[in-house]
C-alpha cells in the first residue's frame, strides 16, 4: 500500500523569505502523480503543483517548484518570495498512474505560517 | 465556470440521524470523490464515482454510502450518526483517470 509522510507538523518562514516543505512517499510503482494541496483557513483544497513520475524535469508555477527525487522518493515543495496569503495547510499527495481510480491518498500536513 | 459546490455547508444532527450531503461537479466533471477530513484521521479517502458507478470506496462502515446521478451531482449519505462522524467531508471532481483534482469548500458536519 502506498503512504505519504510529511514530517514536519509545523513551520515558519519570513515573509519575502523562502521555504521548503518535505514530504516523502512509498510505492512500488514505477508510474504515478504527486500533488501539493494547500488548505487556507477557509478550508477548500487548491491545488499547487503537480507532477508526474515519468518526467523527469521538476514542475514549477511562479513561486512554487518542486524537487523530485525519484529514486530517493522524495517530493519536496519549495516557495520562493513567500507572501501572506501563504499562510496555510499544506499536503503532499499521491496517486496512482493508469489506476482505475483517482483515489488520492494524502500525507499529514504542514502547517506553514508566514510571518511579516 | 463554476467550481466544485458543496452543499449544505454546515449542519448539527444529532446521534443516531442520517445524513445527505449534496456535490455538484465542475461542467463536464465525470469523477467524483469524497474524502472525509478529521483532525486525528487526517484526509481520508471514502469513495470515488464515474458515470454513476462506484470505482473505489475507501475502509468506512457500511454505513457511509454514496451515489451518483445522470448529470454526474453525487450525494453521500451517512446513517445511524456517531459523535465520531463529526468532520469536514470534502468533495472533489475530475473530468476522467489522471486529470486533475479539484475539491469544494467541504460540508462541516456536527454530531451531538
Amino acid at each position: 500500500a502506498q503512504t505519504v509522510t510529511q514530517s514536519q507538523p509545523e513551520m515558519s518562514v519570513q515573509e519575502a523569505e523562502t521555504v521548503t516543505l518535505s514530504c516523502t512517499y512509498d510505492t512500488s510503482e514505477n508510474n504515478y502523480y504527486l500533488f501539493w494541496y494547500k488548505q487556507p483557513p477557509s478550508r477548500q483544497m487548491i491545488l499547487v503543483i503537480r507532477q508526474e513520475a515519468y518526467k523527469q524535469q521538476n514542475a514549477t508555477e511562479n513561486r512554487f517548484s518542486v524537487n523530485f527525487q525519484k529514486a530517493a522518493k522524495s517530493f519536496s515543495l519549495k516557495i520562493s518570495d513567500s507572501q501572506l496569503g501563504d499562510t496555510a495547510m499544506y499536503f503532499c499527495a499521491f496517486m496512482n498512474y493508469g489506476g482505475a481510480t483517482n483515489k488520492l491518498i494524502f500525507g499529514t500536513g504542514t502547517l506553514l505560517a508566514v510571518q511579516p | 465556470k463554476a467550481g466544485v459546490t458543496q452543499t449544505p455547508r454546515y449542519l448539527i444532527k444529532t446521534r443516531g440521524q442520517q445524513v445527505t450531503l449534496s456535490c455538484s461537479p465542475i461542467s463536464g466533471h465525470r469523477s467524483v470523490s469524497w474524502y472525509q477530513q478529521t483532525p486525528g484521521q487526517g484526509l481520508q479517502f471514502l469513495f470515488e464515482y464515474f458515470s454513476e458507478t462506484q470505482r473505489n470506496k475507501g475502509n468506512f462502515p457500511g454505513r457511509f454510502s454514496g451515489r451518483q446521478f445522470s448529470n454526474s451531482r453525487s450525494e453521500m449519505n451517512v446513517s445511524t450518526l456517531e459523535l465520531g462522524d463529526s468532520a469536514l467531508y470534502l468533495c472533489a471532481s475530475s473530468l476522467g483517470l489522471g486529470n486533475t483534482i479539484y475539491f469544494g469548500e467541504g460540508s462541516w458536519l456536527t454530531v451531538v
